[in-house]
């Protein structure tokens, strides 16, 4: 069966830090894979494109590298701060590219 | 710019009433979806139209109808609610380079 999964657990660091994220899919040949953000009470953001032929991305603090064969996609926020805690969902680029898929999201807090 | 907007923002509804939820877009994008986010099940798509005049059905859309008379907007309607429908609705428009989908504020709906 096709399955999109992220971290369950809450990822809890201390400001200044990396936070890496996981994203790991089965039975799905996405065309792209995105990484949103969300928080409470709101809709999802933008934030990451990567296409399947491409390894790494990056945008300002952040970086996402996809890796085809493993069948994963990680997401880093270097020097972490306060204001990054959110969920955050990856998704896939499915249906020749004209849906999304997405996971269950992670949720991130940054600690003082 | 409003970007993309959502109508009602909450609504609670009594098993069997029907309703229509509204989204619009200001982007002149063609794609539009309907989603729903249920606790622990992320994101999962409902409809969605690649155009004005069309739709297709999501991962969910039974008990849901969807019309896309026009570019801009996209309407989800529930004829019979069920308790099950109980959850926040999100639309979404996606257009641009990296086929970014852009999300309205969603719809608290309650079915009692």
């Amino acid at each position: 069966s096709q399955k999109i999964e992220q971290n369950s657990e809450a990822l809890n660091i201390q400001e200044g830090k990396t936070a890496t994220l996981t994203c790991n899919y089965t039975n799905y040949s996405p065309a792209y894979l995105q990484w949103y953000r969300q928080d409470p009470g709101r809709g999802p953001v933008f934030l990451l494109l990567i296409r399947e032929n491409e390894k790494e991305k990056r945008k300002e603090r952040l970086k996402v590298t996809f890796d085809t064969t493993l069948k994963q996609s990680l997401f880093h926020i270097t020097a972490s701060q306060p204001a990054d805690s959110a969920t955050y969902l990856c998704a896939l680029g499915t249906g020749g590219g004209n849906k999304l898929t997405f996971g269950t999201g992670t949720q991130l807090k940054v600690e003082l | 710019n409003a970007g993309v907007t959502q109508t009602p923002k909450f609504r609670v509804l009594k098993t069997g009433q029907s309703m229509t939820l509204l989204c619009a877009q200001d982007m002149n994008h063609e794609y539009m979806y309907w989603y729903r986010q249920d606790p622990g099940m992320g994101l999962r798509l409902i409809h969605y139209s690649v155009g004005e005049g069309t739709t297709a059905k999501g991962e969910v859309p039974d008990g849901y109808n969807v019309s896309r008379l026009k570019k801009q907007n996209f309407l989800l309607g529930l004829e019979s609610a069920a308790p099950s429908q109980t959850s926040v609705y999100f639309c979404a428009s996606r257009g641009g380079p990296t086929d970014t989908q852009y999300f309205g504020p969603g719809t608290r709906l309650t079915v009692l």
